[in-house]
């Protein structure tokens, strides 16, 4: 149980493109969902907070309006990176949380190039 | 923003060795939590912690929620080659709230 996914694993994309990450809780209704980016040999910085049916919470120095998340249903949560600039070349994780948990699971991540 | 303290950062270990490596906080939490995370990959919830005091194992890794809430060890007896991998853990004190990571503890196993 608590397995999440996310899609796509991997994405290339010319910079002033758009992208969008997907996460899905495949075996739990996730109320809250996290979206972190991690640098190479660096611990998960966090994102932004999404709650299902209202507007996401972002960290503090993360544009909302560059990362756009939206937390439709309480098994999907997707983050679009807009105008992607090659500095936002990462590796993006989301965690999913069941109502009422302390724990998180995480997905698998999303590898992201922006040449 | 608040992070744990975890040590080592790194460490280099011979096969059959036991490992440890722990987390300190400035600040009590109600729930530690120790993740895995291989090259590529998500971090994978190994132990979770939940009562101070706790000592939790799941096969050959053992943890700990010290008793001051302020502190968690995760021992490994017997590393084995695909125990290599980063080893983060977590603080928590509320459902659905956000994670505070430590900086994670590099181990590499030597055959």
């Amino acid at each position: 149980g608590a397995v999440v996914s996310q899609h796509p694993s991997r994405v290339i994309c010319k910079s002033g493109t758009s992208v969008k990450i997907e996460c899905r809780s495949l075996d739990f209704q996730a109320t809250t969902m996290f979206w972190y980016r991690q640098f190479p040999k660096q611990s998960l910085m966090l994102m932004a907070t999404s709650n299902e049916g209202s507007k996401a919470t972002y960290e503090q120095g993360v544009e909302k309006d560059k990362f756009l998340i939206n937390h439709a249903s309480l098994t999907l949560s997707t983050l679009t990176v807009t105008s992607a600039h090659p500095e936002d070349s990462s590796f993006y994780i989301c965690s999913a949380a069941p109502a009422g948990d302390h724990e998180q699971y995480f997905g698998p991540g999303t590898r992201l190039t922006v040449t | 923003g608040q992070q744990l303290n975890q040590s080592p950062q790194s460490m280099f270990i011979q096969e059959g060795e036991d490992v440890s490596m722990n987390c300190t906080s400035s600040s009590i939490f109600n729930t530690w939590l120790w993740y895995k995370q291989d090259p590529g990959e998500g971090p994978v919830l190994l132990i979770a912690l939940y009562k101070a005091g706790e000592l939790t194992s799941n096969g050959r890794l053992t943890a700990q929620f010290g008793i001051t809430r302020k502190d968690s060890f995760l021992n490994i007896s017997a590393s084995i080659p695909s125990d290599v991998g980063i080893y983060f853990c977590a603080g928590t004190d509320f459902s659905n709230t956000p994670l505070v990571f430590g900086k994670g503890t590099r181990l590499s196993v030597i055959a």
